[in-house]
């Protein structure tokens, strides 16, 4: 079975809003990843978080992760069109030497113009 | 660099037919991978590799061999394929972070 849950499993929102997606996970991770899956395309990596930070920037991206809960949320600020797009959560477990990515179901993200 | 190529990006198999999905990188990473993806669904793992001569098993291994003779070659190859084995095929490479993805290979198994 998959490690990851995200919620919610679709989402359309107004350009220039701003998009959150969340992520629960089962296990204990060493880090937790988020992509981007243009329709038709590969995956895009994001932003990866290791399981002793809390928050994380990139440009517009910021992630939080709450280890106590197994959860992660992405917030997407000022959203374009350009962003429409399937967002996944991954994580690669606390497992020695394991280097599995698990992916969970994703969000798909609509922005209206 | 080129990066992840995977080789062909579309084919279509009769059933019991066998073929290998090719998989290479360029980056010297360590780590990879194969995924399938059906619609509307998440990646799983079939399997993947921490390096040279080194495979495991992912979530859905069954049907699929892999073997990494090299660290940049990481083919996938259908022992005899079924209908349930039509989807997008995804191969990554990683150096132990963020991972790379090929373009992916779309299979139909008729």
């Amino acid at each position: 079975s998959q490690q990851g849950e995200e919620d919610p499993q679709a989402l359309s929102i107004q350009e220039g809003e701003n998009a959150t997606m969340n992520c629960s996970y089962k296990t204990s991770i060493n880090n937790l990843q988020w992509y981007r899956q243009n329709s038709g395309r590969g995956l895009v990596h994001l932003i990866l978080i290791r399981s002793n930070e809390r928050e994380k920037h990139s440009g517009r991206l910021r992630v939080t992760l709450d280890t106590s809960k197994k959860s992660s949320s992405l917030l997407i600020t000022a959203s374009r069109a350009a962003d429409t797009a399937s967002y996944f959560c991954a994580t690669v477990p606390l497992i020695q030497g394991a280097q599995k990515l698990v992916f969970g179901q994703g969000t798909r993200l609509t922005i209206n113009p | 660099n080129a990066g992840v190529t995977q080789t062909p990006k579309f084919q279509v198999l009769k059933t019991g037919q066998s073929m290998t999905l090719q998989c290479a990188q360029d980056m010297n990473h360590e780590y990879m991978s194969w995924y399938r993806q059906d619609p509307g669904m998440g990646l799983r793992l079939i399997h993947y590799s921490v390096g040279a001569g080194i495979t495991d098993q992912g979530e859905v291994p069954n049907g699929y061999n892999v073997s990494r003779s090299t660290t940049e070659d990481f083919p996938l190859r259908l022992l005899s394929a079924a209908p349930s084995q039509t989807s997008v095929y995804f191969c990554a490479s990683s150096l132990g972070g963020g991972y790379t993805f090929g373009s992916g290979t779309r299979l139909t198994v008729v």
